[in-house]
């Protein structure tokens, strides 16, 4: 598959604490984005970083890019009880002209 | 603006009936976007909406899937006839020409039965 994977698939942090998710994937993007889904919502863009850019922040969010890797990172920083979500990242890769794929998300809890 | 708006949020259904799917994308948007998400699959691209016009289609499951977009506000996806498998989320999302994040609906869950 050419859209993005994160790893890991689930993550249980306290309140507070950072929070680290990794997304790879395989051929040349032009933009990678993060997005956030709470239960039983829609999907919320959080952040888009572009093939020519290493990092790229956020408020409490930092996001890297590596494209000799083909990898990305997403950290939140002293995380919330409402950071509590699934996180998803997502290339053009696959499909191009700006229609995204999108990876099988991390869970991510925080606990207050 | 009220974001992309899509009704309606829940439907139930009996198998081989028709199902209807509807979507407002936010205005000046010109492309619109509708995706289907389950827990074995993830999140998959149905169909992409360019200006109105259907771009690509390969992710329809079948020739029971159909969608229009008969104006730059008013978007619709079509199951007929429905069957057990379809239960999913159905998301529709829109984002402006050149690029940029998507802005997701709340979603349809359709549970066939």
């Amino acid at each position: 598959s050419q859209q993005g994977e994160e790893d890991p698939q689930a993550l249980s942090i306290q309140e507070g604490e950072n929070a680290t998710m990794n997304c790879s994937y395989k051929t040349s993007i032009n933009n990678l984005q993060w997005y956030r889904q709470n239960s039983g919502r829609g999907l919320v863009h959080l952040i888009l970083i572009r093939s020519n850019e290493r990092e790229k922040h956020s408020g409490r969010l930092r996001v890297t890019l590596d494209t000799s890797k083909k990898s990305s990172s997403l950290l939140i920083t002293a995380s919330r009880a409402a950071d509590t979500a699934s996180y998803f990242c997502a290339t053009d890769a696959r499909y191009g002209n700006n229609r995204l794929a999108f990876g099988k998300g991390n869970q991510v809890v925080v606990i207050p | 603006d009220a974001g992309v708006i899509q009704s309606p949020r829940h439907e139930v259904t009996e198998m081989g009936q028709e199902v209807t799917l509807r979507c407002k994308p936010i205005s000046g948007h010109n492309s619109l976007f509708w995706y289907r998400q389950t827990m074995m699959r993830g999140l998959e691209l149905l169909i992409y909406f360019n200006n109105n016009v259907p771009i690509d289609d390969s992710g329809m499951p079948e020739d029971r899937f159909s969608a229009k977009m008969p104006n730059a506000s008013f978007s619709t996806l079509k199951i007929q006839p429905s069957e057990p498998r379809d239960s999913a989320v159905y998301f529709c999302a829109s984002s402006p020409s050149g690029g940029g994040g998507y802005t997701f609906g709340s979603g349809t869950r359709l549970t066939v039965v």
